[in-house]
């Protein structure tokens, strides 16, 4: 079935360095994918998304490039501030399904 | 637009009872989901309705857990005799179409003692 895979956190960096997290999935076809952020006290909510091979989704600051030939959507941004501290989760909704598969999360914590 | 709203945002309940969580969603949403998280773990998906059909269930649905959403509007989701390992923040999210951007609401925390 589909699956995604983050990197393990919390990833602890200071204020303005470069953010990476790392996801990869399994899934048949080829899925669209996500990125999703929980602020503190708040709900899920989108950050980015790519439906196809190639699309780099950006938001905010981030970025996530869709790499079909590394099964892989990375999360990236440049210069990391206190207020982006939160969980962020990769997800896909496999083609022809409703259902968004998540994985299992990775902490943020910036630091002045 | 007040989001997806969901009540209560907390519920304690002894085991073996029963417990029953509402979620209104986007007024213009007609696709709903629920889905469990539980500590460190992302969501899992439970169950969606288009309108008011039931579309698809996960096995993670066991017998004693039903979604409703009658009318096409607010859903249901209750869970029949209670076990601790049912304790778990419950997801509601809606989106106005099959592609589109699914919108969560808070969550229902739900702890079994």
């Amino acid at each position: 079935g589909d699956s995604v895979t983050q990197m393990e956190g919390p990833v602890t960096l200071s204020e303005e360095a470069f953010l990476t997290i790392n996801c990869t999935y399994t899934a048949t076809g080829y899925p669209s994918l996500f990125w999703y952020v929980q602020y503190p006290g708040e709900g899920l909510q989108l950050l980015l998304k790519a439906t196809k091979a190639d699309d780099k989704g950006s938001n905010k600051g981030f970025e996530a490039t869709y790499r079909k030939e590394t099964t892989s959507f990375h999360l990236e941004k440049g210069s990391v501030q206190v207020s982006d501290s939160a969980v962020y989760f990769c997800a896909l909704q496999g083609r022809g399904r409703r259902a968004l598969t998540f994985g299992s999360g990775t902490r943020l914590q910036v630091q002045p | 637009d007040t989001g997806v709203s969901q009540d209560p945002r907390h519920k304690i309940t002894k085991r073996g009872q029963n417990v029953t969580f509402r979620c209104d969603p986007i007024s213009e949403h007609n696709r709903l989901y629920w889905y469990r998280q539980t500590l460190g773990q992302g969501p899992e998906f439970l169950t969606y309705f288009q309108n008011e059909a039931q579309l698809e269930k996960s096995r993670l649905l066991s017998d004693r857990f039903s979604a409703e959403r009658p009318k096409g509007s607010f859903s249901t989701l209750e869970i029949q005799r209670t076990e601790q390992g049912d304790s778990a923040m419950y997801l509601c999210a809606s989106s106005p179409g099959p592609e589109g951007e699914q919108y969560f609401g808070p969550g229902t925390r739900l702890t079994v003692t």
